[in-house]
């Protein structure tokens, strides 16, 4: 089984309002990815997470909070965001975090800042 | 540093014509490569992968292999349908990166017509 689930597909949200993002997946697997993808570009790395730990913060604005608490489970929480944070937001999952791993995805959250 | 250069879309094929699409990369070290696939409103999906020099990964009729001589990991299909029309992104992990260093390259798009 190599899947990794996100909810909510779908999310509109306005300017002001809170709202997160979830990721789970049941691999094994103690590395675990933010990625921002917006039209017809490829994924940008956000935040990645080792054995619970942030190791990765790619100068995310800090109206994105990570939060990973435990090994399965991978958050994103949303405030005060810009009508220019409307992507797809994955998130992915691998072994351990190491080098030439391979990264399993989940099918996203389309997000809509209004 | 690492680099990964696809060739661009949106590349147009009939159904049943024979797919190339060229990838070559740049590495220090000697990296994973991958293909993703992600069909129209979905995540990532990774197609096949090659961890070291000849290999050849395939899947669902798709096959590449890693050619270190000239750092190239081309997607060829013999006969493409009409549910392959995707996006495929090459990417590439490197030993000797950080975590969360999956490289990928722009993405070609591609519509198979009947």
């Amino acid at each position: 089984d190599t899947e990794v689930t996100q909810t909510p597909k779908h999310l509109v949200m306005g300017m002001t309002n809170k709202k997160s993002l979830k990721c789970e997946q049941h691999m094994g697997h103690r590395a675990m990815y933010w990625y921002k993808q917006k039209a017809k570009k490829p994924p940008e790395l956000m935040f990645v997470y080792s054995y619970e730990k942030l190791s990765i913060n790619e100068s995310v604005p800090s109206r994105f909070s990570p939060e990973c608490p435990n090994s399965s489970l991978l958050n994103l929480h949303l405030h005060a965001l810009q009508p220019e944070d409307s992507a797809l937001y994955l998130c992915a999952s691998s072994q351990d975090g190491s080098g030439q791993e391979t990264q399993y995805f989940g099918p996203g959250t389309r997000l809509l800042v209004l | 540093g690492n680099s990964v250069t696809q060739m661009e879309g949106p590349v147009t094929l009939s159904e049943e014509a024979f797919l190339t699409i060229n990838c070559t990369y740049t590495a220090t070290g000697y990296p994973s490569l991958f293909w993703y696939v992600q069909y129209p409103g979905e995540g990532l999906q990774l197609l096949l992968k090659a961890t070291k020099a000849d290999d050849k990964g395939s899947n669902k009729g798709f096959e590449a292999t890693y050619r270190k001589e000239t750092t190239s990991f081309h997607l060829e299909k013999g006969s493409v349908q009409v549910s392959d029309s995707a996006v495929y992104f090459c990417a590439l992990s490197d030993q000797w990166g950080s975590q969360g260093n999956l490289i990928f390259g722009k993405g070609t798009k591609l519509s198979v017509k009947p």
